[in-house]
């Protein structure tokens, strides 16, 4: 099982719309869980971290965290055509030399006008 | 925010010559960088761990003889590439983490170099 599994898409959206993007990790030891946005050629952007269970809202973004089922996701209100990119989810185990973030592969959104 | 400097973003050059890339932190201090290759349409491999003053921890597979990776300051660290073939031709990309903040806020990504080897 890899550590962290994303659907590698394209996740495609109509401007406007809801985009919802998944992540699920197989390591229980998780404590803190990023989403970065990644234009092509580009090198990653933070978008959100999240580490406690629930909800997290920070604009159009919401990420919601569910350890227990080990699921983590971003949802995109309101999508505009320049959230078209790449969104990679990431973890981390934290503490001692345990910081190294393991990535997904992402899944590639495009929003459509 | 905190901004990392990557150098060159984009370069060329020969097989069989070396190629050094560097990344600054411009605001803060690093006290481990994070060496990151990306292949196209690929998600982010990581190379190697470095903290300041200590030799890089280097994931599996990859070849510390080939990929040099210094990190002498909180600063700078600087990852060199040996003797490259096209086969290294990749998206290098660094990511910091800043010695005052905790982890769970992430890390600083430089802006990536594109090399290619021909």
């Amino acid at each position: 099982q890899k550590e962290v599994e994303q659907n590698s898409g394209p996740l495609s959206v109509p401007e406007g719309a809801i985009a919802s993007l998944n992540c699920t990790y197989s390591d229980r030891g998780s404590q803190s869980f990023f989403w970065y946005r990644q234009y092509s050629g580009k090198s990653p952007e933070l978008i959100m971290f999240i580490y406690s269970n629930g909800d997290k809202e920070d604009g159009r973004f919401t990420a919601q965290l569910n350890k227990a089922s080990q699921y983590v996701s971003l949802l995109i209100r309101d999508s505009q055509p320049s959230d078209s990119a790449t969104y990679l989810c990431a973890v981390n185990r934290g503490g001692g030399s345990n910081y190294k973030l393991t990535f997904g592969k992402g899944t590639l959104l495009t929003v459509n006008p | 925010g905190a901004v990392v400097s990557q150098h060159p973003s984009w370069v060329i050059c020969k097989s069989g010559t070396s190629v050094k890339i560097e990344c600054r932190s411009l605001d803060f201090q690093a006290t481990t960088m994070f060496w990151y290759r990306q292949f196209p349409k690929q998600s982010l491999m990581l190379m190697a761990t470095s903290n300041e003053g200590s030799k890089a921890t280097y994931e599996q597979g990859v070849e510390k003889d080939k990929f040099l990776i210094n990190h002498a300051s909180l600063t700078l660290s600087t990852l060199t590439v040996t003797s490259a073939h096209p086969e290294d031709s990749s998206f290098y990309i660094c990511s910091a983490r800043d010695r005052g903040q905790a982890t769970l806020y992430g890390y600083t990504f430089g802006s990536g170099t594109r090399l290619t080897v021909v």
